[in-house]
Order: structure tokens, then sequence, then C-alpha cells
């Protein structure tokens, strides 16, 4: 596609759910970015991956978070036994190299 | 402790004037910087970005200017135009650090007025 997909855009979850957020990068882009941001805050790293590798995930917040690129393109963003502070914007971004990123739009997540 | 500073939340600009947005960082590892737009229920969009060797970039109506010395960059928008309404973040990333981990600002939202 022209642009990073996310699915869904919106996702309310019940606390303690588990919650599965979908990313599509730009095709060919061998990086990829997580990214969590927070109502009022900048986004802050979670996780990057340069094709189907797990370079860093320093970013995740707690093992409840979990994020894997098996074939290299599509990513999943898992988190486990959703908590409140869990609920914020989740962005993905891909890139051809470490310096290009395009964000797709965000997954909105709210535990309630 | 915040390693990246906007410490403006909000500007408002009228059209046709310039607009200055500023950013301050505390580590001096950091080598590279970038400036990114948001609008509200996208993700961000990159609009420019300089590498610590250089002290300007320049892009159209879109300047970053770097201070190394007082770990202190600015982006100049001249013309504002109102289409330029939406909320900047600066971002930096360390030399040598995770080439995925950018370490953002809170954003400034910037208003210009018709």
């Amino acid at each position: 596609g022209a642009g990073v997909s996310q699915s869904p855009r919106y996702k309310v979850a019940k606390r303690g759910q588990d919650v599965a957020l979908r990313c599509d990068p730009i095709s060919g882009h061998v990086s990829l970015f997580w990214y969590q941001q927070a109502l009022g805050q900048g986004p802050e790293f979670l996780t990057y991956f340069q094709n189907e590798a797990q370079l860093d995930k320093s970013g995740l917040p707690s093992d409840r978070f979990f994020a894997e690129r098996p074939e290299g393109s599509v990513s999943t963003l898992k988190i486990q036994r959703t908590q409140q502070e869990d609920s914020a914007v989740y962005l993905c971004a891909s890139s051809p190299d470490s310096y290009g990123y395009t964000f797709g739009s965000g997954t909105r997540l709210t535990v309630v | 402790d915040q390693q990246v500073k906007q410490n403006s939340p909000s500007l408002s600009v009228q059209e046709g004037r310039i607009s200055i947005l500023n950013c301050d960082y505390t580590n001096s590892m950091f080598d590279y910087f970038l400036w990114y737009k948001k609008y509200p229920a996208e993700g961000p969009t990159f609009l420019i970005s300089i590498s610590s060797i250089k002290d300007k970039n320049e892009d159209g109506r879109f300047t970053v200017f770097l201070n190394k010395s007082a770990k202190h960059l600015s982006l100049h928008i001249v013309p504002s135009q109102p289409g330029d309404s939406a909320v900047y973040f600066c971002a930096a990333r360390a030399e040598g650090g995770s080439q995925g981990n950018l370490i953002f600002g809170k954003g400034t939202k910037l208003s210009v007025k018709p």
C-alpha cells in the first residue's frame, strides 16, 4: 500500500483482556518500529525490528507486552492482561533505512 | 527525567508571520534531530531533520537551527500558513544508540490565524 496501515483504528478492551494490534508497513521497508503515545505526551519508543529480527525491545514497559514480525513484513503488538495505564495511541512506523520513518495513523486503545 | 523538552505547549501566530518552535535537550550523545508534524487522528509526518555536524538545514519554508553548545534547536516556518496549524514534535537520536529509538518531546501546538 501507499502508507503504513494500522488496525483496528480504535479498540476498547476490558481490564484483563488480551489485545492484538496489527501493523502493515510500506512494502519493502526493512525497519519497523512501535511507539506508545499517552494523552498529552510525545510518542515513546517500544520496540524495533529489522526484517524479522527484533533488534531492540528496551522500551516495552512490561512482560505483558510482546511484539512479533515473523515474516519480516506485517507486525503484531500483543498486550496481555490489559491495565488502565495501557490506554494510549499505539503508533507503528516503517522505514527503508533508519532515517526516513513513515508513521501509521495509530490504534487508540482504551482499557475500561 | 525528560531528555527532549518542548517548553511551550502552544503557540499562536498570524498568517504570513514567522513561527518559531523551540526544543531543548539534555543528552550530549544525541547526534541526529528531527521535527514531525501531527494533525488530529493522524500519525506524525516527518518534516525536516538535522545532523549534529550541521547548524542549519533549510527546506522551503522550513528551517531548523541547531546550537550544540546550548543544546537547543528551533524550527522556523516562514511565512506561516493556516495549513501549518498542527502539533509539532521535536525528536532526537543518540549516537551509537538503537537506530529505532527516537526520543520525542511532548509537542507544541501551533495555531496559525488567517
